[in-house]
């Protein structure tokens, strides 16, 4: 009864370093999603997928990239770390649609960037 | 375009005491509306939705929120909270593919 599923939990980059996040949900879920959570800032969508092969940027998409080969997997990628990018990421997943969006998270991946 | 605004960024109350977390809403569509709550150093956990039908609805641990279209408010509700409360909460609307998510308000609850 994993559910949504992120590695690692913690990491700390230096300034312009790669690095990818790795997400996996078993629910069988068409969406995916992230975001990531800054203090007092809520929760902002960065990507978001509906289906394998299928991306959109969300609200804060500069700095990251995805992809969705598989139903399970949703990695985010950073490039070129920046301080700008040390944040909490989560990972989720709904079955999708109207009604639908219910979404399950993971625990989350803290990263640094200094 | 869908949003949500947290009137309250914390809410601190003594254990047994009644709370209420506020929340309005924009959306010029049927509006599907959560709460999620957040324990430290955890992931956002469903609380509860409203998604039609009975304006009043119940989530886990005791909570409740109220769907008022004329005021645009999905206010959430504990008659008496416990210490294990402390978390942060989140108000969140329905954006098509994605939920929007307020900036979260902060419960403290002390004895």
């Amino acid at each position: 009864n994993a559910g949504v599923t992120q590695t690692p939990k913690f990491r700390i980059l230096k300034i312009g370093q790669s690095m990818t996040l790795q997400c996996a949900q078993d629910m069988n879920h068409n969406y995916m999603y992230w975001y990531r959570q800054d203090p007092g800032m809520g929760l902002k969508l960065i990507y978001y997928s509906v289906g394998a092969g299928i991306t959109d940027k969300g609200e804060v998409p500069n700095g990251y990239n995805v992809s969705r080969s598989t139903t399970e997997d949703f990695p985010l990628r950073l490039e070129l770390a920046a301080p700008s990018q040390t944040s909490v990421y989560f990972c989720a997943s709904s079955l999708g649609g109207q009604a639908n969006t219910e979404a399950f998270f993971g625990q989350g991946t803290r990263l640094t960037v200094v | 375009a869908q949003s949500v605004t947290q009137l309250d960024s914390q809410v601190p109350v003594f254990e047994e005491a009644p709370v209420e977390l506020r929340c309005n809403y924009s959306s010029s569509v049927s509006v599907y509306l959560f709460w999620y709550v957040q324990y430290p150093n955890q992931g956002l956990q469903l609380l509860l939705k409203y998604l039609s039908g009975s304006t009043l609805v119940k989530g886990i641990n005791g909570f409740e929120a109220e769907f008022n279209k004329s005021q645009t408010s999905f206010h959430l509700r504990k008659p008496s909270v416990h210490i294990s409360d402390t978390a942060e909460y989140f108000c969140a609307v329905e954006a098509g593919t994605a939920l929007i998510f307020g900036k979260g308000t902060t419960l403290s609850v002390s004895s």
